[in-house]
């Protein structure tokens, strides 16, 4: 158990709905990143957030948007999905700002009918 | 743009062999280097990792080198075992600046008893 929790687990939704999946960073740990994993697939970096603000931007969609809150749990929010969209989601947290290690929650697996 | 690049993609070996994969990254202010391993369906978890003032690290069957003149680093799995078997990710990032952590695309590992 790395410490990072998120939630839920599985999700089912339907083409042009719109998600939530939540992240607990391990207690300390100031930023967090979100990454997608498409089947087979490696790790896209989406967005990070430190201490509340965005710090870095991968290849996130503008159908997608993330924050992180004043106790420092984060929320990506998936909007206008579509069959493409299904992933596993993870979300790592990490002490400070890059160069450290960066400890990954169970993930959430976006399924999009 | 900032690229890692993952070699081989699978690997098959026999339980007891060496396995080694290799990583380029492009970004020469990169100056940390995780090894991450998924196995199916779950997180990944970092096993190993190496800053660039080391060139070289160890932990029991693994290891992990580094050349900086060169910018790449390799994983090092001797007297390998069925559970090895897994994907294995090299990352970069830097300690500076936007810190986000470039993933490889993995090396599908398979260990044969």
């Amino acid at each position: 158990d790395s410490g990072v929790t998120q939630t839920p687990k599985h999700l089912i939704t339907a083409t042009g709905q719109r998600v939530t999946l939540r992240c607990s960073p391990r207690s300390g740990d100031l930023s967090v990143y979100w990454y997608q994993q498409s089947l087979d697939q490696g790790l896209q970096f989406l967005i990070q957030y430190y201490n509340g603000e965005e710090r870095a931007k991968g290849n996130i969609l503008e159908r997608f948007s993330a924050q992180q809150f004043p106790d420092l749990h984060s929320e990506l929010n998936l909007s206008s999905l579509e069959l493409g969209d299904s992933a596993l989601y993870f979300c790592a947290s990490s002490v400070a700002m890059g160069g450290n290690e960066q400890f990954f929650g169970p993930g959430t697996r976006l399924t999009v009918l | 743009g900032e690229n890692v690049e993952q070699h081989p993609s699978t690997l098959s070996v026999q339980e007891g062999d060496s396995a080694v994969i290799k990583c380029t990254y492009s970004d020469s202010a990169s100056n940390y280097f995780p090894w991450y391993k998924q196995e199916l369906g779950k997180r990944p978890q970092l096993i190993i990792d190496i800053r660039s003032n080391v060139g070289e690290k160890k932990d029991q069957r693994i290891a992990v080198t580094l050349n900086k003149t060169a910018k790449h680093f390799s994983l090092h799995i001797t007297e390998t075992q069925p559970e090895d078997s897994a994907v294995y990710f090299c990352a970069a990032g830097s300690s500076g600046g936007y810190n986000k952590l470039i993933f490889g695309a993995g090396t599908r590992l398979a260990v044969h008893p």
